[in-house]
């Protein structure tokens, strides 16, 4: 199956600061990517939707200027955590999808964000 | 209505038996359906996808589509202490959103 590397895999940061995730699709074109972000014990949550060369469509109550992303290639998309909150620790996940060829989703490993 | 429906389980069943995971889903226009299996603290890994109506076999799993009774379903034979897992349902709109269901909590005991 396909290959989606994320990174970095555990991140501790202080309050204030800003975080980036990589996620980087190895093994195919990725026309779209997904962030999602899941607390313990909960279901996935998606945040944003992101098309290669496209600004990102935001879920309703995700604030855009809090969490940037940006889909530069068909291999890489980062999200920037900003002025992070201890509030926004949790498990943020990607996916990739090759629009051209089908309709599965593949996802990255996680990234587990700590905001002290 | 949520758009994809799960019992949130537990469901336990013991090893060798056969799990029998459902999933229901509110759009009709569904075309795409998957299964993925996330283990605690792990990110989700696709193990089942299903287009059409009807009964897919992959090994010890099978994928069951009915789109009448907009229902699927996933079978998981000769169960392991492995398979313990959340299992998410996900199916895919005609707009391509992917919308996932909550997840049902799968325990398989030795």
């Amino acid at each position: 199956g396909a290959v989606v590397s994320q990174h970095p895999s555990r991140v501790i940061c202080k309050s204030g600061t800003s975080v980036k995730i990589e996620c980087r699709s190895l093994d195919f074109q990725a026309t779209t990517m997904f962030w999602y972000r899941q607390f313990p014990k909960k279901s996935l949550m998606l945040m944003a939707t992101s098309n290669e060369g496209s600004k990102a469509t935001y879920e309703q109550g995700v604030e855009k200027d809090k969490f940037l992303i940006n889909h530069a290639s068909l291999t890489l998309s980062t999200l920037t955590v900003t002025s992070a909150h201890p509030e926004d620790s949790s498990f943020y996940i990607c996916s990739a999808r090759d629009g051209f060829s089908s309709y599965e989703q593949y996802f990255g490993p996680g990234t587990r964000l700590t905001v002290t | 209505q949520k758009e994809v429906e799960q019992n949130s389980g537990p469901l336990s069943v013991p090893e060798g038996a056969i799990a029998s995971l459902n999933c229901t889903y509110s759009d009709r226009g569904s075309q795409s359906f998957f299964w993925y299996r996330q283990y605690s603290g792990k990110s989700p890994e696709l193990i089942m996808s299903i287009y059409s109506n009807g009964d897919k076999e992959d090994g010890r799993f099978t994928a069951q589509l009915n789109k009448a009774s907009q229902y699927v379903s996933l079978l998981i034979r000769d169960s392991q202490p492995s398979d313990s897992a959340t299992y998410l349902c996900a199916v895919t709109q005609l707009n391509n959103d992917m919308r996932f269901g909550a997840g049902t909590r799968l325990t398989v005991k030795p």
